[in-house]
């Protein structure tokens, strides 16, 4: 069964300051990654996903994930971030070709300061 | 444009008495799930449809029961809530087709409070 650790439960920055968010995953298998973000009172939003092709891919909002199969990560950075990117990111799995099932990391508070 | 529907978006039931909440989808993706989300937690699946399958995880209650009456909507029903459901309920979709998973789309979710 696939699993995701997101080691950081809480994630203090200032304003324009560069973050990373950190997320490992076990799978046997082949997996889909995504990163979502929530924000208080609402429901889970899609920041991005890798499905297949380029490790790297952006969301239209400048954070961008790389994912690295050889150290099962699929860390999530941003260059500069705004105060109005306080809010709970979920890393995610889904195994290719296995359960339908998407599994949660814990989250990791993202609070940017001014 | 909503495209994951969940009503209502706060629910007040009190202790003992059955709730029922509802989400619909204008996707048509052929799995639904519904997850339970605590304060400061990650959201935790209690059980999901593929197509019509039912498919409910180990440790989810009895107390939590779902129905799907066709692709559009799903139901969950808690037949006799305790303080310790009081949670946001999560009901998400995705088209599963083979080896190809799409990302989830979520709903706004419900608040349950329980009193």
């Amino acid at each position: 069964a696939q699993s995701v650790t997101q080691l950081d439960s809480q994630v203090p920055v200032f304003e324009e300051a560069p973050v990373e968010l950190r997320c490992n995953y076990s799978s046997s298998v082949s997996v889909y990654l995504f990163w979502y973000v929530q924000y208080p009172n609402q429901g889970l939003q899609l920041l991005l996903k890798y499905l297949s092709g380029s490790t790297l891919v952006e969301s239209i909002n400048g954070f961008e994930a790389e994912f690295n199969k050889s150290q099962t990560s699929f860390h999530l950075r941003k260059p500069s971030v705004h105060i109005s990117d306080t809010a709970e990111y979920f890393c995610a799995v889904y195994s290719q070709g296995g359960s339908e099932k998407l599994v949660f990391g814990k989250g990791t508070k993202l609070t940017v300061n001014p | 444009d909503a495209m994951v529907i969940q009503n209502p978006r706060y629910q007040v039931t009190q202790f003992g008495k059955p709730v029922t909440l509802s989400c619909s989808q204008t996707l048509n993706h052929n799995v639904m799930y519904w997850y339970q989300q605590k304060s400061s937690q990650a959201p935790k699946l209690l059980f999901h449809y593929y197509d019509k399958d039912f498919n409910n995880e180990a440790d989810t209650p009895d107390n939590f029961q779902s129905r799907r009456p066709n692709t559009s909507f799903c139901f969950l029903d808690i037949r006799s809530p305790g303080l310790g459901d009081a949670a946001m309920y999560l009901c998400a979709t995705s088209r599963t087709s083979g080896r190809q998973n799409t990302e989830a789309f979520f709903g706004q979710g419900t608040r349950l409070t329980v009193v």
